[in-house]
């Protein structure tokens, strides 16, 4: 059980475009779910946290217009990197709270060029 | 502001041997301490999670201290194998919230 899934994987897109990424708790409810940011050799930081049903609550320095998440329902959170520049490649990596612990998606390799 | 540290940075042993591994908070104030592996380009695998009210974990070839007071936990891993090479994180959560904050990682290389 707990299992927390992302899609896609992997993207590759050019400068300026748009890229949604989408976290889903498979099988169990998440209130809150929680999006981390992983460059290249380093530790995960906390980017935002998401409660369903609200605005999400983003970590400083974190620009919430450049990185848009959505919490629609128990199970599913995208984000949205918009207008997208490479040095916004990274590793994303959800996670899913279900009372005191976080299950963590797979993670989704972004690639800007 | 909690800190998270891991030493060391990067670790490599051959076959076999037995491997420690460090993690330090600055604020012992936390609900819950948890050890995760990361493969290259992978997501996190939970490995253990010690309550702040238990000393250790363990789990197979795997166990976990905890001394909440001094604010560090120490991962041990006995006979490791060309398999345990990954990297090693330790995360704690805040007992303010449900925040996690990870430290920096050790990455662990096992020569056959």
């Amino acid at each position: 059980g707990a299992v927390v899934s992302q899609h896609p994987s992997r993207v590759i897109c050019k400068s300026g475009t748009s890229v949604k990424i989408e976290c889903r708790s498979l099988d169990f409810q998440a209130t809150t779910m929680f999006w981390y940011r992983q460059f290249p050799k380093k530790s995960l930081m906390l980017m935002a946290t998401s409660n369903e049903g609200s605005k999400a609550t983003y970590e400083q320095g974190v620009e919430k217009d450049k990185f848009l998440i959505n919490h629609a329902s128990l199970t599913l959170s995208t984000l949205t990197v918009t207008s997208a520049h490479p040095e916004d490649s990274s590793f994303y990596i959800c996670s899913a709270s279900q009372v005191d612990t976080q299950y963590f998606g797979p993670g989704t390799r972004l690639t800007v060029l | 502001k909690q800190e998270v540290t891991q030493i060391p940075a990067a670790l490599s042993v051959p076959e076999g041997e037995n491997l420690v591994l460090n993690c330090s908070f600055t604020d012992s104030a936390i609900y819950n301490l948890q050890w995760f592996r990361q493969d290259p380009g992978k997501g996190l695998t939970s490995l253990l999670l010690i309550q702040s009210s238990q000393r250790e974990q363990t789990s197979g070839r795997l166990n976990a201290s905890l001394d909440k007071s001094s604010g560090r936990s120490t991962l041990y891993i006995a006979a490791s194998q060309p398999g345990d090479s990954a990297t090693y994180l330790c995360a704690v959560l805040g007992a303010a919230g449900n925040k996690l904050t990870f430290g920096g990682g050790t990455r662990v290389l096992v020569k056959p």
